[in-house]
């Protein structure tokens, strides 16, 4: 079983839909959480960062970590068809200070 | 213009062939790391340095080697015993807990 579970998708919604993606993890040790988006072939970005439990917003995305059912979400409001991309979770523990990734969601947002 | 550069962009490799992928940034970050992704699957960790002339073993390391000789570059040699080497290969350079990441250079075998 891999550490960290994502549902690859893909995942079509039309523009101006709400897009939730997920992932899940099985390491309690885990304690800094990012959502990264890539485009293909190039480089991911750093979307959202968040440390331990809780939400964080920034714009239309919203961040959610909930440790005690180790699941992490990223929402997108009002998507936009730029915003087709693959979406990947990432997650740190004090330990290792390596990122583990999960093995991203493709998302098509449709004009 | 602050970043992380990665070169080449395309790099192919013969059989029995040790290639060296390039990355260089000029953030001042401590951390420096390399990823291996496959198509339709996410990043997997090949070597990571938190500090110069120290580094360690990833999650994949077999057939790679790397070098940590300044805090700007950590160049990644993918040997002949990396049988399988076709990919795209991600350097990533980070401060704290936030990495940041380099465009990417592909490797193809000939």
């Amino acid at each position: 079983q891999k550490e960290v579970e994502q549902d690859p998708g893909p995942l079509s919604v039309p523009e101006g839909a709400i897009v939730s993606l997920n992932c899940t993890y099985s390491n309690s040790a885990f304690q800094y959480f990012m959502w990264y988006r890539q485009y293909s072939r190039k480089g991911p970005e750093l979307l959202m960062y968040t440390y331990s439990s809780g939400n964080k917003e920034d714009g239309r995305f919203t961040a959610q970590v909930d440790k005690s059912s180790k699941y992490i979400s990223l929402f997108i409001r009002d998507s936009q068809p730029s915003d087709s991309a693959t979406y990947l979770c990432a997650m740190m523990d004090t330990g290792r200070r390596a990122l583990t990734f999960g093995s991203g969601t493709r998302l098509q947002v449709q004009p | 213009d602050g970043g992380i550069t990665q070169s080449p962009k395309y790099l192919f490799r013969k059989e029995g062939q040790n290639v060296t992928l390039s990355c260089e940034q000029n953030l001042n970050h401590d951390a420096m790391y390399w990823y291996r992704q496959d198509p339709g699957q996410g990043l997997r960790l090949i070597y990571y340095s938190q500090i110069v002339n120290d580094f360690q073993k990833g999650d994949i390391a077999e057939g790679y080697s790397v070098s940590r000789e300044k805090k700007e570059s950590f160049p990644l040699t993918v040997t002949s015993a990396q049988k399988n080497p076709t990919a795209f290969y991600l350097c990533a350079s980070g401060g704290n807990e936030k990495l940041f990441f380099g465009s990417g250079t592909q490797l193809s075998v000939l």
